[in-house]
């Protein structure tokens, strides 16, 4: 079954401070990853887009990593800021079908305090 | 920025009551999506579109409605809503990039069943 889990579910960590969320997926064949911010009540921004032969993409102060080998991937945010409190949602497509199914994760709840 | 929008933004209406979901872009996007999501939890495909006149179901069984005549528009219509169907909806579409398909979201419609 192709699944997206993500850890950890939540998280809280102080202004300027860096964190890091993970993805582990199962989704074969593996087509890309993305990673998206969700702000409360609001639609998914699109933050980066991984294909296989990627290891690493950057965004500002977001940075994600793919492990195709061990199916992981992370997303690296330096200097946070009040602003990144948001849900990260973790989102891998297949290329079994001409649709290229996506799979969501649940998301990371990432509060950051003052 | 992505040019797809949704309206209405929030929405409480009362069981038994006929409801369309609007959702426009402008980017020329063949494929476009709808998305139920509750609170916390992982985004469900409800309907498809590869283009006009094409509409296909998802993976969550929903009572829901679509249609595809313009390549720009794709309603969600609701012929008799309950209080099962209070949740966000989120439209989405899609286009080649880079990387492979770039997914923009609307910035969801929020529906309350009382």
């Amino acid at each position: 079954k192709n699944q997206v889990e993500q850890s950890p579910q939540s998280l809280i960590i102080l202004e300027g401070k860096n964190c890091t969320l993970q993805c582990n997926y199962t989704v074969s064949p593996f087509s890309n990853l993305r990673w998206y911010k969700q702000d409360t009540g609001r639609g998914p921004v699109s933050l980066t887009i991984m294909t296989f032969s990627e290891n690493t993409k950057s965004n500002g102060r977001y940075t994600a990593t793919l492990d195709a080998d061990t199916k992981q991937s992370s997303l690296h945010i330096t200097a946070s800021q009040l602003s990144d409190s948001a849900s990260y949602i973790c989102v891998v497509s297949d290329r079994g079908s001409t649709l290229g199914r996506l799979y969501f994760g649940r998301g990371t709840q990432l509060t950051v305090w003052p | 920025e992505a040019d797809i929008y949704q309206t209405p933004r929030y929405l409480v209406i009362g069981t038994g009551k006929k409801i369309t979901l609007e959702c426009s872009q402008t980017m020329g996007h063949d494929k476009m999506y709808w998305y139920q999501q509750d609170p916390g939890m992982e985004l469900h495909l409800i309907h498809y579109s590869y283009g006009v006149n094409s509409t296909e179901k998802g993976d969550l069984s929903s009572e829901s409605t679509v249609s595809r005549i313009r390549t720009e528009h794709f309603p969600l219509t609701l012929e008799s809503a309950r209080p099962s169907h209070t949740s966000q909806y989120l439209c989405a579409s899609s286009g080649q990039g880079a990387s492979g398909n770039t997914i923009y979201f609307g910035e969801g419609s929020w529906l309350t069943v009382v």
